[in-house]
């Protein structure tokens, strides 16, 4: 079956700019993650959704990030007011239960770039 | 913050050589796993040992667990040139769901 799909690939915008980055999770998995990436880096947690549980926010940098998942599938990340500080590799990931029980599956990332 | 760190941050081995990498954490988990990147985009998942387990293999992968020392060890053994990867430990906690991830040790394998 079809994998963690995450669009745009490659998003470059300008500072100050919104953007919205989409993650379509493995059907069925409950639990969806998304990270930041920067170049050389590790994974930093941004947001965890589990089920219909309130999701874990707590390693959103600011407020200009946001993220929702609706219906319990897609998610949307959404960063308002860009810097360039942003720039990064935004990757998601699901898993098929939640508490970290098992593994998380990634999509390709999408690799954002502020101008 | 993040819970693991690891070492060493790189590691350059000849082919058929055992690469050993270490990640250590502070708080107590429910199961730790291992992850390989390959050019900075998706990870792969490739191990996962519970807290109550010492050791696990699959394949030439071999993870320790020290739940003691809040360290552990993923050892590849006869290494190949396709193995160079960046390879990330992440810990899912007693308490809560999300996967928290080290820094990665960048492992080449040269030919």
């Amino acid at each position: 079956g079809a994998g963690v799909s995450q669009s745009p690939s490659n998003k470059v915008t300008e500072k100050g700019k919104d953007v919205e980055l989409r993650c379509d999770p493995i059907s069925g998995h409950t639990a969806l993650y998304w990270y930041r990436q920067s170049l050389g880096q590790g994974l930093e947690f941004l947001i965890y959704f589990q089920g219909n549980s309130a999701p874990d926010k707590s390693g959103l940098p600011s407020d200009r990030f946001s993220a929702e998942r609706t219906g319990g599938s897609v998610s949307t990340l959404t960063i308002q007011r860009t810097q360039q500080e942003d720039s990064a590799v935004y990757l998601c990931a699901s898993s098929p239960r939640g508490e970290g029980n098992t593994e998380a599956f990634f999509g390709q990332g999408t690799r954002l770039t502020v101008v | 913050s993040q819970q693991g760190e690891e070492d060493p941050q790189a590691l350059s081995i000849q082919e058929g050589e055992n690469a050993t990498m270490n990640c250590s954490y502070k708080t107590s988990i429910n199961n730790l796993q291992w992850y390989r990147q390959n050019s900075g985009r998706g990870l792969v998942h490739l191990i996962l040992i519970r807290s109550n387990e010492r050791e696990k293999h699959s394949g030439r992968l071999r993870v320790t667990l020290d739940t003691s020392k809040k360290s552990s060890s993923l050892l590849i053994t006869a290494s190949r040139a396709a193995d160079t990867a960046s390879y990330f430990c992440a810990t899912a906690g007693v308490q809560g769901g999300k996967l928290i991830f080290g820094q990665g040790t960048e492992l080449s394998v040269k030919p």
